[in-house]
């Protein structure tokens, strides 16, 4: 069974450019979950998919960051445009269950704004 | 006060002694708990998770989890120098997803 798959691994953009991270979560598992760990911090949760529908979007951290999981399958999480405080290292991870169920990580996009 | 605490190290041990990690929470309501397993570079790795009070077995791991105390704990037996790592701790309130800890770095020597 394929684990879960993040593209590209890296990204180094520019600051005010626009980035798109993909994210494809493991087959059967309507759960995907989108965190970030900042350098230095903890992962910090950003926003959970039930399907395609945004079940809590309260760890997104302004309204430069849109996530999209159109169909139910994989995800995108868009930064536009993008500010040095971006940079980290972005996760995903889905889950078979709801919330309180194991979750399985991708192996992330590292983020650079320059 | 942090809502994950856990000591971010590095905890030392020789190989083949038990390390323990240890981790508290803030939340009385936290309803599940995870330890993973995080090299270098690497995306964290569920090794093991927790739902109900006392212990939970699983080859050289051993999880704890006392609630009254709000903290659990993670054994790992016959320590490996391939153990060597940072262990996050992860919990779930029910309120949203996983709050993790900043981990604690664990160095296991040949």
């Amino acid at each position: 069974e394929a684990g879960v798959t993040q593209f590209p691994s890296h990204s180094v953009i520019e600051k005010g450019q626009t980035v798109t991270l993909r994210c494809d979560p493991i087959s059967g598992h309507d759960n995907l979950y989108w965190y970030r760990r900042v350098m230095g911090k903890e992962i910090k949760f950003l926003l959970h998919f039930v399907k395609e529908s945004k079940q809590d979007e309260s760890g997104m951290p302004n309204n430069r960051f849109l996530a999209e999981r159109t169909g139910g399958t994989y995800s995108t999480l868009k930064v536009q445009p993008a500010e040095l405080e971006d940079s980290g290292v972005y996760f995903c991870a889905s889950s078979l269950r709801p919330l309180g169920g194991e979750q399985y990580f991708g192996p992330g996009t590292r983020l650079t704004v320059t | 006060q942090k809502e994950v605490e856990q000591n971010s190290g590095p905890l030392s041990v020789p190989e083949g002694a038990i390390a323990s990690l240890n981790c508290t929470y803030s939340d009385r309501g936290s309803q599940s708990f995870f330890w993973y397993r995080q090299y270098s570079g690497k995306s964290p790795e569920l090794i093991m998770f927790i739902y109900s009070n006392g212990d939970k077995e699983d080859g050289r791991f051993t999880a704890q989890l006392n609630k009254a105390s709000q903290y659990v704990s993670l054994l790992i037996r016959d320590s490996q120098p391939s153990d060597s790592a940072t262990y996050l701790c992860a919990v779930h309130t029910g309120r949203r997803a996983l709050t993790f800890g900043s981990g604690t770095r664990l160095q296991v020597q040949p």
